[in-house]
């Protein structure tokens, strides 16, 4: 068990709809970062929030979104769901914004 | 547009074998090389390289980077079936985001 707690697990639905993906980071963790991994494109950073802020944000749709809560949790919310957004999303905290400690992931799937 | 390619794709050996998985890149603003090794699910970290010529060490594995060609090298001596993974290469950029490479799938059979 790394510490970051992903939920759910699996999660299966259809094209046009809206899913929300969470994400506990490690005790002390203040940084979150949310990757996409799909099998023909790798690990993709989506975006980074540290201490509720957004801090950086790479390759996300503006279908996606996300958010910090106060109590450092993590949503993302992914919306008007195509089937190629079919892929292992991860969520990942740190302390120093450098060691990455990764949950398991949320395996999503578009049908 | 930054770049991080791995090297190769997918290996297969024999238990005992040694390897060498390869990791070139060409990125902005390098800041970090880190290895990860991703098994069934999370990546779990092996290494973070900031110095050329300067080898990492963990039991079997090491790992080396160098800056002026722009790539690393991920040794894993006297394999075992257990080593069986994605190793997954990455540079930090330092602007807290990391440019992955596409991994290499790695299968040690007994």
């Amino acid at each position: 068990d790394s510490g970051v707690t992903q939920t759910p697990k699996h999660l299966i639905t259809a094209t046009g709809q809206r899913v929300t993906l969470r994400c506990s980071p490690r005790s002390g963790d203040l940084s979150v970062y949310w990757y996409q991994q799909s099998l023909d494109q790798g690990l993709q950073f989506l975006i980074q929030y540290y201490n509720g802020e957004e801090r950086a944000k790479g390759n996300i749709l503006e279908r996606f979104s996300a958010q910090q809560f106060p109590d450092l949790h993590s949503e993302l919310n992914l919306s008007s769901l195509e089937l190629g957004d079919s892929a292992l999303y991860f969520c990942a905290s740190s302390v120093d914004n450098q060691e990455l400690t990764f949950g398991s992931g949320t395996r999503l799937t578009v049908v | 547009e930054d770049k991080v390619v791995q090297s190769p794709l997918s290996l297969v050996v024999h238990e005992g074998d040694t390897v060498t998985l390869n990791c070139s890149y060409e990125v902005t603003n390098f800041r970090s090389l880190l290895w990860y090794k991703q098994e069934k699910k999370a990546p779990t970290f092996l290494f973070m390289l900031t110095s050329s010529g300067i080898e990492k060490k963990s039991g079997r594995l090491s790992s080396i980077l160098d800056k002026k060609e722009l790539f690393s090298i991920l040794n894993i001596t006297a394999t075992q079936t257990g080593d069986s993974a994605i190793y997954l290469c990455a540079v930090d950029k330092g602007a807290q985001k990391l440019v992955f490479g596409q991994g290499t799938r790695l299968t040690i059979n007994p």
